[in-house]
């Protein structure tokens, strides 16, 4: 199976500040149509996680877009511009080019 | 609004059986993939089955192989999951979830213990 690994796992933050969440893969997530499948998902206390990004760098429908997702090959990273108090939670990162598999989680919280 | 509403949770004995049910509103079903995802509370995610649009296709994570069983009937927009031979590390939240996570259900607590 492929392995995601998030870095922080814990991520205090302030207010109106930017963050940063890493995520790599001990595979290339390249598919063979050159698409590459790397999710960012976001999950509040007590919810269901919600999606955020998908292959890569798209944004859903209704996502802020103080989210934004970069990277390529087995190198990802997801970055908030400016944390509000609503995205406390934990973000997760998804692998879906190889049998689906999750990074650990790294949990946003505000300083 | 897209709705994925899961039931068929609760609390079983190990070696026994369950069957999870996930009714879909509002949303073009059988256009889209579909999977089970499970979450040990407070902990991480876990893909356990997805079954392509015309069911012609399923795929399971090792620990679950020859142990459950995913299926879906279009015409009632409905997916299932069929789960046997639970054992205690069995026990999570699982989610109906369509596509590679672009809507998931409110999830149903499964609890396998004696």
């Amino acid at each position: 199976d492929v392995v995601m690994t998030q870095s922080p796992l814990s991520l205090p933050v302030t207010l109106g500040q930017p963050a940063s969440i890493s995520c790599r893969s001990s595979q290339s997530l390249v598919y063979s149509d050159g698409n590459t499948f790397l999710s960012w998902f976001q999950q509040r206390p007590g919810q269901s996680p919600r999606r955020l990004i998908y292959q890569v760098s798209k944004r859903d429908s209704g996502v802020p877009d103080r989210f934004s997702g970069s990277g390529s090959g087995t190198d990802f990273t997801l970055k908030i511009s400016r944390v509000e108090a609503e995205d406390v939670g934990v973000y997760y990162c998804m692998q879906g080019t190889h049998w689906p598999t999750f990074g650990q989680g790294t949990k946003v919280e505000i300083k | 609004e897209v709705q994925l509403v899961e039931s068929g949770g609760g609390l079983v004995q190990p070696g026994g059986s369950l069957r999870l049910s996930c009714a879909a509103s509002e949303f073009t079903f059988s256009r889209y993939a579909m999977n089970w995802v499970r979450q040990i509370p407070a902990k991480g995610l876990e893909w356990v089955a997805k079954i392509k649009q015309d069911g012609s296709e399923m795929n399971y994570v090792d620990s679950v192989k020859g142990r459950f069983t995913i299926s879906r009937d279009n015409a009632k927009n409905s997916l299932y999951l069929h789960m046997s031979s639970l054992r205690a590390e069995d026990t999570a939240i699982y989610y109906c979830v369509s596509s590679l996570g672009t809507y998931w259900g409110q999830g149903t607590l499964v609890t396998v213990s004696s």
